[in-house]
Formats: structure tokens, sequence, C-alpha cells
């Protein structure tokens, strides 16, 4: 059974910090697929990025930064910089490749990020 | 930008009744999903949806529930008979292809928050 765990519920941190989101993910495929979301407080779901299990580069897009790292289970999301408006709860998910197709995400229960001005 | 939209953004219903939450996914995506998020809880993955029949179903999704194209742009899920925990607000997904190793994202559109009283 896969299973991701966000163990931060909260966090807070005061603008221009840099702060790390963390995401620990259970499988027992060897093929999957890890996501990031945001959902603003308007509470949209927002796609942030898709990482292939086979594919351990780690990713920076502007101020944000993702960590993969297969030996420890583990997928974080870095903030740099941080601004009022990435306050969000961010969620962590992954799918397996049944092989199916139209496999469902399997999320975790997302960090409320919190920026103070 | 294509997005997924949902109508309507809030249903209020009785106990016991039956309601239908609609989605236009992207107009060029195969791929249909229905996922539920209990206030303050994470992200559930509820059915997928391709080529007018269920890919995927969780636990969650038993006879109560039920999906539907009816015609070439809406997919509906509908509620039997709802039950006050099923408020919560239901996201429709879409993708292009169903196997996240073809480098598709699901999309979500804003949700529906169900309250039923």
């Amino acid at each position: 059974a896969q299973k991701v765990t966000q163990a931060q519920t909260e966090i807070s941190v005061v603008e221009k910090e840099d702060v790390t989101l963390d995401c620990v993910y259970e499988t027992r495929d060897t093929t999957y697929y890890l996501f990031w979301y945001k959902q603003p407080p308007s509470g949209e779901l927002v796609f942030l990025i898709r990482r292939n299990s086979f594919d351990e580069q780690n990713e920076i897009s502007g101020r944000y930064s993702w960590n993969f790292q297969k030996s420890t289970s583990s997928f974080n999301f870095t903030i740099t910089a941080s601004q009022v408006v990435d306050s969000a709860v961010y969620f962590c998910a992954l799918s397996e490749d049944s092989g199916g197709g139209a496999d469902g995400l399997t999320f975790g229960k997302g960090t409320h990020l919190i920026i103070q001005p | 930008e294509p997005e997924v939209t949902q109508t309507p953004s809030h249903q209020v219903t009785q106990m016991g009744q039956e309601v239908i939450l609609r989605c236009v996914p992207i107009s060029n995506h195969l791929y249909f999903y229905w996922y539920r998020q209990i206030l303050g809880q994470k992200v559930e993955f509820l059915v997928s949806f391709y080529n007018n029949e269920i890919s995927e179903k969780s636990e969650i999704f038993d006879d109560q529930f039920s999906v539907e194209r009816p015609d070439g742009s809406n997919f509906t899920l509908k509620i039997r008979s709802t039950k006050l925990e099923d408020s919560a607000m239901y996201f429709c997904a879409s993708s292009e292809a169903g196997r996240w190793g073809l480098n598709t994202e699901a999309f979500f559109g804003q949700g529906t928050r169900l309250t039923v009283v």
C-alpha cells in the first residue's frame, strides 16, 4: 500500500526566510510518481511539480526547489526568500504505476505554510 | 489557459437527498477523476474514468456514488441518499494521459463544496 507522510502540520516563518516542507513516502513499486500541489486560501489545487521515480535529479524553478532522495524515500520542497503570497496548504502526493492507466493520487495530509510580513 | 470548471461552487442539500456535481474537463483530456477533501483533512481519491468506464476506484467510492459522462463535455458525480459525513469539498480533475510516466499531470477544478444538513 502507498502512503505519504507530511509530518509538519503547520509552519510559520517571517517573509524572506527560506522554508522546507518535508514529504516522506512509502511504496512497494519500483516505478512511481511524486507530486506537489499548492492549495491557496481560495481552495483550488494548483499543480507545482511531478517527479518520476527513475529521475533523481533535483529541480529548481525560480524560488522553488525540490530534493528527491530515494535512499530516504523523501521528496522535500524548499521555498527560498518566502513571500506572503506563498501562504497556502501544500500537499505532497504519490501515484504508483499500476499499468492500467488513470491511477489515482495518494495525498499527504498537507502542510499549512504561513508567511508573516 | 484551459481549465477544469466545476458547478456549482457550493451546494447545500438535505440529508437523504441525491446530488449531482458537475465538471467540464479540459477539452483534449481523456482521463477524468473525482477527489474529495473533508474540511481540514487530506485530499482523497474517489474514482478515475476513461473511455466511458470506471478505470480505478477507492474504497470510499461505494454504491452510493456513481459517475457518468452524459455528453462530450460534462463529467458528473452523483451521490445518492446523502449523509452528513458526505459534507466535503469535491474536486474534479482531468489529464491528457492516464499513465503519469507519459509526462502528464492532473489539472484540478476549483471544487464544489457540498454541505449536507
